[in-house]
């Protein structure tokens, strides 16, 4: 069974540029979870899905963040313009559903972004 | 502030040696992962603990949970160069105990 898929695993962009990143979440996961990761520090949380609805966005930059689950399967966090502070790794999550704790909570490889 | 606080941030240890690194909450943890990490990569699942006083092993790593709920601990025993990477705990805590909030990791290098 394939984890969680991320695409692309590196992407180096000029600042101003736009850049998106896609997940696929595990099958049958219905939660999904975009996370970032600066150099040095855990991951923190950008959003999360149940299914294709965002219930938790609150730590998203939403002035040029953007992310999207339309099916409640895949999804795409986009990111315009992107700034030199954007540079980080940004990785994608899925889980079970929504216990407490969640239950098979699993990461993809990750996106590393370079900004530049 | 960071809601779960890693000790020590970076360890270096000879090949060999025992280590541990600690995870600490001022909030009951609602389940508590420990990943580790190869830098700029995804995070590799090891274990969760759940209940207080639970201890799990996975070959020379052992974790446990202790009794309040509130500390983890994760053991690795006559290190080795593939123990090398960083290691995160990261739990649900409190009422947003839905998603996981991440320590800030621990860099171990392994010496031969």
């Amino acid at each position: 069974e394939a984890g969680v898929v991320q695409s692309p695993r590196y992407k180096i962009i000029e600042k101003k540029q736009p850049v998106a990143f896609w997940c696929n979440p595990i099958s049958g996961h219905n939660t999904l979870y975009w996370y970032r990761q600066n150099l040095g520090q855990g991951p923190e949380l950008l959003i999360r899905y149940e299914n294709e609805e965002a219930v938790d966005d609150s730590q998203l930059p939403k002035d040029r963040f953007s992310a999207e689950r339309l099916k409640g399967v895949d999804s795409t966090l986009k990111i315009q313009p992107a700034e030199l502070g954007d540079s980080a790794v940004y990785l994608c999550a899925s889980s079970l559903h929504q216990a407490r704790p969640p239950i098979g909570y699993t990461f993809g490889s990750g996106t590393r972004l370079t900004v530049v | 502030s960071q809601e779960l606080e890693q000790s020590p941030q970076s360890l270096i240890v000879q090949e060999g040696k025992n280590l541990t690194i600690n995870c600490t909450s001022s909030k009951t943890l609602y389940g508590l992962y420990w990943y580790k990490q190869k830098y700029g990569e995804g995070l590799i699942f090891l274990m969760m603990l759940q209940k207080g006083g639970e201890e799990k092993s996975h070959e020379k790593i052992t974790a446990k949970l202790d009794e309040k709920k509130q500390q983890s601990s994760l053991h690795i025993t006559a290190s080795q160069p593939s123990h090398a990477g960083i290691y995160l705990c990261g739990a649900g805590l409190g009422q947003g105990a839905q998603k996981l909030v991440f320590g800030q990791g621990t860099r171990l290098t392994i010496n031969p």
